[in-house]
């Protein structure tokens, strides 16, 4: 079946690490973003990638950075500059970046800890 | 700037009931709008996605319209099951900027 896989599901991280949340997708889609949900908010988005090596960022993508080396991956490493990491992370994935919008798929996301 | 609100914020209601969410949005240049359903610490679940040009669109028990100029989505549930509890969330496309933008969603809860 076609879809989107992050992992790890849970993820713990220490004062002053980096880590990086992994997201997968073999719906053959050009576009992939990343989005950051906290309780009670709207998600928002840190960086999208239209395409292959290339990509934008979002509106809180301040202490975070991403890789589009392959169509099927965007990983994103959540560095220690990002002061307030603990959050809920998606990934989205379209079938374009630009024009018009078919839809996103979603991961089952990955909870961040810092501990 | 586009902003989604979505009211209410919570819901409750006995099983069987009809009922509809509300979504606005301040910018009516939209090119879709879409609704998706997250049950607690999962991902989103895409339910209905309705085009710029089109009035609504219909999924089983699930109706989603859109009224652009009033910058208005209402999702209706017939029906309604404890299945059906979750929260339910609505995102406008803005095509000039390839963003979608999330309301904070709404909390519903069917009891038996």
């Amino acid at each position: 079946d076609g879809g989107i896989t992050q992992s790890p599901k849970y993820l713990f991280r220490k004062e002053g690490q980096n880590v990086t949340l992994s997201c997968e997708q073999n719906l053959n889609h050009d576009a992939m973003y990343w989005y950051r949900q906290d309780p009670g908010q709207g998600l928002r988005l840190i960086y999208y990638s239209q395409i292959v090596n290339d990509f934008q960022k979002g509106d809180i993508a301040e202490g975070y950075s991403v890789s589009r080396e392959k169509k099927e991956s965007f990983p994103l490493t959540v560095t220690s500059a990002q002061k307030n990491p603990t959050a809920f992370y998606l990934c989205a994935s379209s079938i374009s970046g630009t024009g018009n919008n078919y839809g996103y798929t979603f991961g089952s996301g990955t909870r961040l800890t810092v501990v | 700037k586009q902003e989604v609100t979505q009211i209410p914020a919570a819901l409750s209601v006995p099983e069987g009931e009809n009922l509809v969410l509300n979504c606005s949005f301040t910018d009516s240049a939209i090119y879709n709008l879409q609704w998706f359903r997250q049950d607690p610490g999962k991902g989103l679940t895409s339910l209905l996605l309705i085009q710029s040009s089109q009035r609504e669109q219909t999924s089983g028990r699930l109706n989603a319209s859109l009224d652009k100029s009033s910058g208005r989505s209402t999702l209706y549930i017939a029906a309604s099951q404890p299945g059906d509890s979750a929260t339910y969330l609505c995102a406008v496309f803005l095509g000039g900027y390839n963003k979608l933008i999330f309301g904070a969603g709404t909390r519903l809860a069917v009891h038996p």
